[in-house]
């Protein structure tokens, strides 16, 4: 199976500085249809988890332009170009090229 | 909107089968990838299996054969059922739609809320 590994573990973020999380795959998530199958999603506090990005750097519907993804092959980085206390919660990258789909071990993103 | 509710036992014994219902509104299971989803305590996110084409069904191999998904396009629901369970299977049990093409599931764009399920004698 595919491994996702992401960095760090957790994030302590000063409010209005920006965060990055790295995730990384085991193997490429490039299918040669030409699309990445790589996705972030977020987990706050006692809810489910909800999709921030598809396809490495789309924005799911709702998602404010203050997310991003970025990244290609193997490597991929989330940002969050200024963290604010509706950004705290548990982050998860996630593959869907090969069976079965794996998720990252999370993110924690907490404000100082 | 499409909402998804988790129903079933909180407790299951050892060796005993788990059995959890998904009841789909806003959308009809007979099109998508209906997908089970479990977070262990203080860990991360598995991906059980999904269930498409209201037969088709595809499975994590960590389940080592124990998972079964089924679809009841009456009700618009759909189940799963894990057999032998151990205390490793502890956690909370999420039901999602999946999205993709005709190729793969894709992705998860609505979850339920989630239900816990503790096995313990």
């Amino acid at each position: 199976e595919i491994v996702m590994t992401q960095t760090p573990l957790s994030l302590s973020v000063t409010p209005g500085q920006p965060a990055s999380i790295s995730c990384k795959s085991s193997q490429s998530l490039l299918h040669r249809n030409g699309k990445t199958y790589l996705y972030w999603y977020v987990q706050k506090s006692g809810q489910s988890p909800q999709l921030l990005i598809y396809e490495v750097s789309n924005r799911f519907s709702g998602v404010p332009a203050k997310i991003s993804g970025s990244g290609s092959g193997t490597d991929f980085t989330l940002r969050i170009s200024r963290v604010e206390a509706e950004d705290v919660g548990l982050y998860y990258c996630m593959q869907s090229i090969q069976f079965p789909l794996t998720f990252g071990g999370g993110t924690k993103v907490e404000i100082k | 909107q499409v909402q998804l509710q988790e129903s079933g036992p909180g407790l299951v014994k050892p060796s005993q089968t788990l059995s959890l219902t998904c009841t789909v509104s806003g959308d009809s299971i007979n099109s998508g990838y209906w997908s089970w989803i479990r977070q262990l305590p203080g860990k991360g996110l598995e991906w059980i299996g999904h269930i498409y084409d209201s037969g088709v069904s595809y499975y994590n191999p960590s389940l080592q054969s124990r998972g079964n998904i089924s679809a009841d396009t009456s009700k618009n629901q759909f189940s799963l059922r894990l057999t032998s369970v151990t205390a490793a299977d502890t956690a909370v049990y999420y039901c999602a739609r999946g999205l993709g093409d005709w190729l793969r599931i894709e992705y998860f764009d609505h979850w339920g809320q989630g239900t816990m399920v503790s096995v313990s004698s």
